[in-house]
């Protein structure tokens, strides 16, 4: 099976813009997750979509936001751009059913001037 | 809310030593203990996990310990390799609750 894609893999925005990202899950897989990595802050949990409709979210401001599609795929949206922004937004997948191995993409890598 | 602790943020050691990563957490319904792997440029990956159920899982050089009283479990790398050096994460979870909770990582560097 192919693996999580996420497009693109690198980006480089001004403050003030806004940006969406892909997703692409593994073929079979209803759950989509998002995380936001900076150095030294390890993963932090952004949102998770199963079956079109967000399950769980973090404690992120409104100006982080998502959707799913019907065929599993996910885009996650971040508006009005700060610095603080600029991270590795890594998405992972799984079946769904709760508690198993979660399988991550590449990550797409955004800088914010 | 719940969170898991994991130390040591970096852990240096020599070619063909054991290393041993510790992660507390505090959620004591947390049933499912995976631990990821994060290569430079790369996702993280599933190394090994362990359910509450169990007290010890071994895979080759992995083995993975979880003490339920005590809420924490440790992840063991035995006969270290050049190819061992990456971030570890450690995570928690209960199954019905479908997400993770995530350690800060451990930065592991095998010296030569």
């Amino acid at each position: 099976k192919a693996g999580v894609t996420q497009t693109p893999r690198y980006l480089i925005k001004t403050r003030g813009q806004q940006v969406t990202l892909s997703c692409s899950p593994i073929s079979g897989h209803r759950s989509v997750s998002w995380y936001q990595q900076t150095p030294g802050q390890g993963l932090q949990f952004l949102f998770e979509y199963f079956s079109e409709t967000q399950r769980n979210k973090g404690n992120f401001p409104g100006r982080f936001s998502g959707r799913q599609f019907s065929n599993s795929r996910s885009e996650m949206n971040v508006s009005t751009l700060e610095l603080g922004d600029s991270a590795l937004y890594l998405c992972a997948s799984t079946d769904g059913a709760g508690g198993e191995t979660q399988y991550f993409g590449p990550g797409t890598r955004l800088l914010v001037l | 809310g719940e969170n898991v602790e994991q130390h040591p943020s970096t852990l240096s050691v020599q070619e063909g030593d054991s290393a041993v990563i510790k992660c507390t957490y505090s959620d004591s319904a947390s049933n499912y203990f995976p631990w990821y792997k994060q290569e430079l440029g790369k996702g993280p990956q599933l190394i090994i996990d362990i359910r509450s159920n169990v007290g010890e899982k071994k895979d080759q050089r992995i083995a993975v310990t979880l003490n339920k009283t005590a809420k924490h479990f440790s992840l063991h790398i035995t006969e270290t390799q050049p190819e061992d050096s990456a971030v570890y994460f450690c995570a928690a979870s209960r199954v019905s609750n479908y997400q993770l909770i995530w350690g800060a990582g451990t930065k592991l560097i095998i010296k030569p």
